[in-house]
């Protein structure tokens, strides 16, 4: 099973700053690696998949970055609706798996 | 407009049995492989069970292999998870995933509310 591993567990950013979230995976995963973020009570929703493309309606401010097993993902100008919980999810190989997740909130 | 409803949550006792269901409308449901991933309270994600779009294929993640069965209705665009011998760890809220493309990669770009299941005495 391919372990993902998030970094931080929880990051405190200011409103109008960059947020910068890790992820890393137990052995390569090439580009198969998506991200969502969960707002409490909600089911997640996903922002990029393909390490880097950005899915259907999600903002410009959202960046995927990375291949192999080191990934970024990277808010440019924090919103604040932006302040959730954001977890990377492997598809590369079976079981599929999530990172642990990352809560961003407003420092 | 895609929408995934699932139901069938509820409490049961340690050993029990529970059927989920997931409704799925607005997409051709069986051009999609279709998985259930479960959050307990106050954790994170974790993918339990998958299932190709013709039904063909499935895949389980080691905690409910043996336990629990992946199947789904392409007539009736219905995806159904049958949970046997259920454990308290087994707590938790199951959301159904529709995988974002056709063919191949398993990102999910549209989830359900999610339903609560709940295995206590």
């Amino acid at each position: 099973e391919i372990v993902m591993t998030q970094s931080p567990a929880t990051l405190s950013v200011s409103p109008g700053e960059r947020a910068t979230l890790s992820c890393r995976a137990s052995q390569s995963v090439s580009s198969n690696l998506a991200w969502y973020q969960q707002e409490p009570g909600q089911a997640p929703r996903l922002l990029i998949y393909g390490a880097s493309t950005r899915a259907t309606g999600i903002p410009a401010r959202f960046s995927g970055s990375g291949s192999g097993t080191e990934f970024t993902l990277t808010i440019s100008s924090l919103q604040s609706e932006d302040f959730a919980v954001y977890y990377c999810q492997q598809y590369d190989n079976w079981p599929i798996t999530f990172g642990q997740g990352t809560r961003l909130e407003i420092k | 407009e895609v929408q995934l409803v699932e139901s069938g949550g509820g409490l049961v006792q340690p050993g029990g049995s529970l059927r989920l269901s997931c409704a799925a409308s607005g997409f051709t449901f069986s051009s999609y492989a279709m998985s259930w991933v479960r959050q307990a309270p106050g954790k994170g994600l974790e993918w339990v069970s998958a299932i190709s779009g013709s039904g063909g294929s499935t895949y389980y993640a080691d905690s409910v292999k043996g336990r629990f069965t992946i199947s789904r209705d392409n007539a009736k665009n219905t995806l159904y998870l049958q949970m046997n011998s259920l454990r308290a760890e087994d707590t938790a809220v199951y959301y159904c995933a529709k995988d974002g493309q056709a063919v191949g990669a398993h990102q999910f770009d549209y989830w359900g509310q999610g339903t609560l299941v709940t295995v206590s005495s």
